[in-house]
């Protein structure tokens, strides 16, 4: 069945340090990848996805690639900021019709 | 813009007492989740609902039951809550379809449920 593996955290980064949680996958077919993040108190969001192998998905500085050759999808930011201090989770799902599948999530914190 | 609203945000009970946590959600959506939140453990899938009128069970449905009561409304009802239920509850809908790839989750900001 499809899972979903992330790094385990927490993080702890400095202010403008590089962050990396990596993410591996296993899945049938050619699934969609996403990268969601939960502020503190706050439920779930989109912070980016991937719909196909080699495509790369950003938003708010963050980067992810869809390898689909290392079946890897994981999460980068050149420069890390306070506001960035959440627990981010790697998903993976197959069509519309079928539920996501989440990684236990990574939670990051960064101090200034 | 509400998006996905979950009631209550807290709840206090007593093993054994019963609870329904509510889940509407305004954005037309086809398919609508709950799910749970545990130190360790992530999120985990408790009950789906692919389409108004159909539920399937998820990962860890136990102890739980739930109605899709219309388009907008998914509940989750505890018949008899145990302390294991203690977490962090969210409902969440997306978009679905014939055809329509894996889509984003829009997740309501969750139920904080503590079973003494």
């Amino acid at each position: 069945g499809n899972s979903v593996t992330q790094m385990e955290g927490p993080v702890t980064l400095s202010e403008e340090a590089f962050l990396t949680i990596n993410c591996t996958y296993t899945a049938t077919g050619y699934p969609s990848l996403f990268w969601y993040v939960q502020y503190p108190g706050e439920g779930l969001q989109l912070l980016l996805k991937a719909t196909k192998a080699d495509d790369k998905g950003s938003n708010k500085g963050f980067e992810a690639t869809y390898r689909k050759e290392t079946t890897s999808f994981h999460l980068e930011k050149g420069s890390v900021q306070v506001s960035d201090s959440a627990v981010y989770f790697c998903a993976l799902g197959n069509s519309g019709n079928t539920p996501l599948v989440f990684g236990k999530g990574t939670r990051l914190s960064v101090i200034a | 813009n509400a998006g996905v609203t979950q009631t209550p945000k807290f709840q206090v009970l007593k093993t054994g007492q019963s609870m329904t946590l509510q889940c509407a959600q305004d954005m037309n959506h086809n398919s609508m989740y709950w799910y749970r939140q545990d130190p360790g453990m992530g999120l985990r899938l408790i009950y789906y609902s692919a389409s108004e009128g159909t539920t399937d069970k998820g990962e860890v449905p136990n102890g739980y039951n739930v109605s899709r009561l219309n388009k907008r409304e998914f509940s989750l009802r505890l018949e008899s809550a145990a302390p294991s239920q203690t977490s962090v509850y969210f409902c969440a809908s997306t978009a679905s379809g014939k055809g329509v790839r894996a889509g984003e989750l829009f997740f309501g900001e969750g139920s904080r449920l503590t079973v003494l």
